[in-house]
């Protein structure tokens, strides 16, 4: 079974350009998760989409969106991006809702902003 | 909301000697743990789950981790470190009973020496 994958993997970008990261979870997996990686901060819970809606939402500005379509496909999409939105994104897909089901992650979208 | 501690930013240990990763939790209700390692420009790859049952939890590559409910701890333990676990471990809680998020530990690097 293929694993979750995540296009591109490399991004750069100036500030105040907006920039859509893509994920396509593990067949049959309906729940994706969005992380952002730094150095500082280390991971930070985004957002979760689930069947289409978004189920959970981290503490992010408004700057920084996502969606999920029908098979399961996620995107986030970051607006007005800043120096400090250079990142690796990771997303992460599980099983049907169930809080003990582990989650499968991506290798990341590493984002430069300059 | 929950937490996690991961007291330590790097861990050494010898190859072929006992390893583990200390970490800590902070949850309102019943915790759901994870063990996570992430190797240089990869995602996370999943190592072991504690959700009930048995305190010892044994998991992928060897590695395994006790539960300790009165210490709120989860501490990753190998019996012999191989060269080859040299990566970043990462501990994570979701706390079901408050927003059925998952929150990460800032990650310990474990380097093995030869």
């Amino acid at each position: 079974k293929a694993g979750v994958t995540q296009t591109p993997r490399y991004l750069i970008k100036t500030r105040g350009q907006q920039v859509t990261l893509s994920c396509s979870p593990i067949s049959g997996h309906r729940s994706v998760s969005w992380y952002q990686q730094t150095p500082g901060q280390g991971l930070q819970f985004l957002f979760e989409y689930f069947s289409e809606t978004q189920r959970n939402k981290g503490n992010f500005p408004g700057r920084f969106s996502g969606r999920q379509f029908s098979n399961s496909r996620s995107e986030m999409n970051v607006s007005t991006l800043e120096l400090g939105d250079s990142a690796l994104y990771l997303c992460a897909s599980s099983l049907v809702g169930q809080s003990g089901n582990e989650q499968f992650f991506g290798p990341g979208t590493r984002l430069t902003v300059l | 909301a929950q937490s996690v501690a991961q007291p330590e930013d790097q861990v050494n240990v010898a190859e072929g000697n006992p390893l583990t990763v200390k970490c800590t939790y902070s949850v309102s209700g019943n915790p759901y743990l994870f063990w996570y390692v992430q190797y240089p420009n990869r995602g996370l790859q999943f190592l072991l789950k504690y959700i009930t049952g048995d305190n010892l939890v044994k998991g992928s590559y060897g590695f395994e981790a006790e539960f300790n409910k009165s210490q709120t701890s989860f501490h990753l333990k190998k019996p012999s470190a191989l060269v080859s676990d040299s990566a970043l471990y990462f501990c994570a809680v979701r706390d079901i009973a408050v927003n059925n998020r998952l929150a990460f530990g800032k990650g310990n690097q474990v380097v093995v020496i030869p």
